[in-house]
């Protein structure tokens, strides 16, 4: 089974500090992913990660920085918290390389999600 | 227009109906459609995914997808209290296996 963990199921931070939070997956996966969930507007992408010290913008990037130094880690940063980032943050990872889009390895595994309140 | 629609219910259903669960999409190069299944404070999973015309049935789940009318669908059979959950759909983007993700349909399953 992938198993994909995320280093915090809940955290609580003050406006201005410098937030890690880590996703780590077993399964060898190419590419891991940070989500923003919000209610009302479904999972957005802030940043992917289809290697080692390779990264891309998603949607909504700002405020956000990421670190990739291992295959299995991939670390999201809010470099100095504010209250509009509290929310849900999920990591998820997927295996093929870029290019194989469109068959079955498609598939995205999800963290258990990490919910963080900016105070 | 949003790239992926859902109907936000909640969907109600009494137990042993089926569920109907619809999303559209807007990128007609879309090859990949998937349906996670989140119940409330958890994570995302996967239920099914399809990548061609037609049906595609896993137990009491059909997803259905027409990509001439860009739409995809979630049916379930027999449904039961334990489907009560928010549905996510997620279209497949560019390359490195991005999805885009609809707001989700939350679906209620009353005895």
């Amino acid at each position: 089974d992938v198993k994909v963990t995320q280093s915090s199921r809940y955290l609580v931070k003050r406006t201005g500090e410098k937030v890690f939070l880590e996703c780590v997956q077993d399964m060898d996966h190419e590419n891991m992913f940070w989500y923003r969930q919000d209610p009302g507007l479904g999972l957005r992408l802030i940043y992917f990660s289809y290697d080692v010290k390779m990264k891309e913008k998603g949607d909504i990037p700002e405020g956000y920085s990421v670190s990739r130094e291992k295959k299995e880690r991939f670390s999201l940063i809010l470099e100095s918290a504010s209250t509009n980032q509290t929310s849900m943050y999920l990591c998820a990872s997927s295996f093929p390389p870029p290019g194989t889009s469109g068959t079955s390895t498609d598939t995205q595994y999800f963290g258990p999600g990490t919910r963080l309140t900016v105070l | 227009q949003k790239e992926v629609e859902q109907n936000s219910g909640p969907l109600s259903v009494p137990e042993g109906a089926i569920a109907s669960l619809n999303c559209t999409y807007s990128d007609r190069g879309s090859q990949s459609f998937f349906w996670y299944r989140q119940y409330s404070g958890k994570s995302p999973e996967l239920i099914m995914s399809i990548y061609s015309n037609g049906d595609k049935e896993d137990g009491r789940f059909t997803a259905q997808l027409n990509k001439a009318s860009q739409y995809v669908s979630l049916l379930i059979r027999d449904s039961q209290p334990s489907d009560s959950a928010t549905y996510l759909c997620a279209v497949g983007r560019g390359g490195y296996n991005k999805l885009i993700f609809g707001a989700g349909t939350r679906l209620a399953v009353h005895p």
